[in-house]
């Protein structure tokens, strides 16, 4: 089945800091989404981007199909933005179901 | 306001006795779906529904039971739960099983003691 690698795994921020995450797939895929899962465990909903650049406040993806990865960008990070951060993929034909990375852990500092 | 529901939240429970998670989706969505999400492990899927009446195993699917009577709900069934079905658990929902956004539940934390 298709892999889902992101890095890095763990990441310390100082509030205020940018940072990027980085996701790589090993198939051609239709469906990306990345999510953000809160401290008390709900699984948010980021952004559905099986291409291109989407922007919504401070965070922005990008996705290059061609080249099989993905990016998250948080700017000027929160504290609120503190939690684990997924990226799933959808490989196409004959798969009903959403492969999850390992997440990113964000811990935001003040 | 759009949202996918569980029901409950939290649950300890013992051994044997049958239990049901519900999930209710206002999106009119034709897809759903159950997870469970272990340390480790990650998110693995359980059993999926394309639509009223049409469900199948996921990777993981042993213990458990789904129904889809209506296209809103899709309850989760165990009916002799053991320890190692002690998990965080999530309901998915999306217009289409590819090309679409998922929604997923606000999650169940289950316990089997």
């Amino acid at each position: 089945g298709i892999q889902v690698e992101q890095s890095p795994p763990d990441l310390i921020l100082q509030e205020g800091a940018n940072s990027t995450l980085r996701c790589n797939f090993s198939d051609s895929v239709n469906n990306l989404q990345w999510f953000h899962q809160n401290p008390w465990g709900q699984l948010i909903n980021l952004f559905y981007i099986p291409s291109g650049t989407k922007q919504n406040g401070r965070l922005s993806a990008t996705t290059v199909a061609t080249e099989r990865y993905s990016l998250l960008y948080i700017s000027s990070s929160q504290t609120t933005d503190s939690g684990v951060y997924f990226c799933a993929v959808h490989s196409g034909a004959g798969s009903y179901q959403l492969t999850f990375g390992k997440g990113t852990k964000l811990s935001v500092i003040p | 306001e759009a949202q996918v529901t569980q029901n409950p939240r939290y649950l300890i429970t013992v051994t044997g006795k049958k239990l049901t998670v519900t999930c209710s989706q206002n999106m009119n969505h034709e897809y759903m779906s159950w997870y469970r999400q272990d340390p480790g492990l990650g998110l693995r899927q359980i059993y999926y529904s394309m639509n009223v009446e049409v469900t199948d195993k996921g990777d993981v699917p042993e213990g458990y039971k789904v129904s889809r009577k209506e296209k809103r709900n899709f309850p989760l069934i165990l009916e002799s739960p053991s320890p190692n079905q002690t998990s965080l658990y999530f309901c998915a929902s999306s217009l289409g099983q590819g090309l679409s956004r998922a929604f997923f539940g606000q999650g169940t934390r289950l316990t089997v003691v």
